[in-house]
């Protein structure tokens, strides 16, 4: 299968600090990339879709200007958290679609805000 | 998309079939039945998808009903790598490929 790549696997930041987690399609184009969060024990959770040179549509409940992306090529999309607190701490995921009916997902970022 | 769902775990025996089932009574009929796992600390992993008919593919088979409310995703030979969260999920194909991530089955393998 296709390959996503996210950088970095693990960070940990003070809170009130920014962080930028890049999701990266190796092998193929994705004009439409997907974010996502985990808590632990609990499944995961659409945050934003991506798309390629236009504006993020997030989902209900999570705060745009606080959860920054770009979409600036058919390979790149990143997800920045400004001003990090403890309750950001979570799991990103991202996720990218190659073809109609199968979508990848980047190996997840493990943030830690202290 | 149509809601699915699942059992919160079960157990299963390495070496053999791990048989997990999927409720999806309210299915459309243009929309497929999708399942993902997720082993610990990783990303989610495709397995399988379909829309009417049986599939298999190296990883696993995908049972569907004949009237598509339920499903059934066969792992022919588990191994203690296929422990894992099991995500059954249900979405019309299309290029937008947004998933909601209901909670899952979690499946332990036992030697």
């Amino acid at each position: 299968g296709a390959v996503v790549s996210q950088h970095p696997s693990w960070v940990i930041c003070k809170s009130g600090t920014s962080v930028k987690i890049e999701c990266r399609s190796l092998d193929f184009q994705a004009t439409t990339m997907f974010w996502y969060r985990q808590f632990p024990k609990q499944s995961l959770m659409l945050m934003a879709t991506s798309n390629e040179g236009s504006k993020a549509t997030y989902e209900q409940g999570v705060e745009k200007d606080k959860f920054l992306i770009n979409h600036a090529s058919l390979t790149l999309s990143t997800l920045t958290v400004t001003s990090a607190h403890p309750e950001d701490s979570s799991f990103y995921i991202c996720s990218a679609s190659s073809r109609v009916n199968e979508a990848f997902f980047g190996q997840g970022t493990r943030l830690t805000v202290v | 998309d149509a809601k699915t769902t699942q059992p919160t775990s079960m157990d299963c025996a390495e070496g053999r079939a791990a048989n997990l089932p999927c409720n999806h009574s309210t299915i459309s009929g243009n929309e497929y039945v999708y399942w993902y796992r997720q082993i610990h600390s990783q990303g989610p992993q495709y397995i399988i998808h379909g829309l009417k008919n049986n599939e298999t593919n190296e990883m696993a088979s995908l049972i569907i009903t004949e009237d598509r409310k339920s499903s059934t995703l066969i792992l022919p030979h588990a191994t203690l790598r296929d422990t894992a969260v099991y995500y059954c999920i249900v979405r019309v194909g299309s290029n937008d490929y947004k998933l909601s991530f209901g909670a899952g089955t979690t499946v332990t393998v036992r030697a």
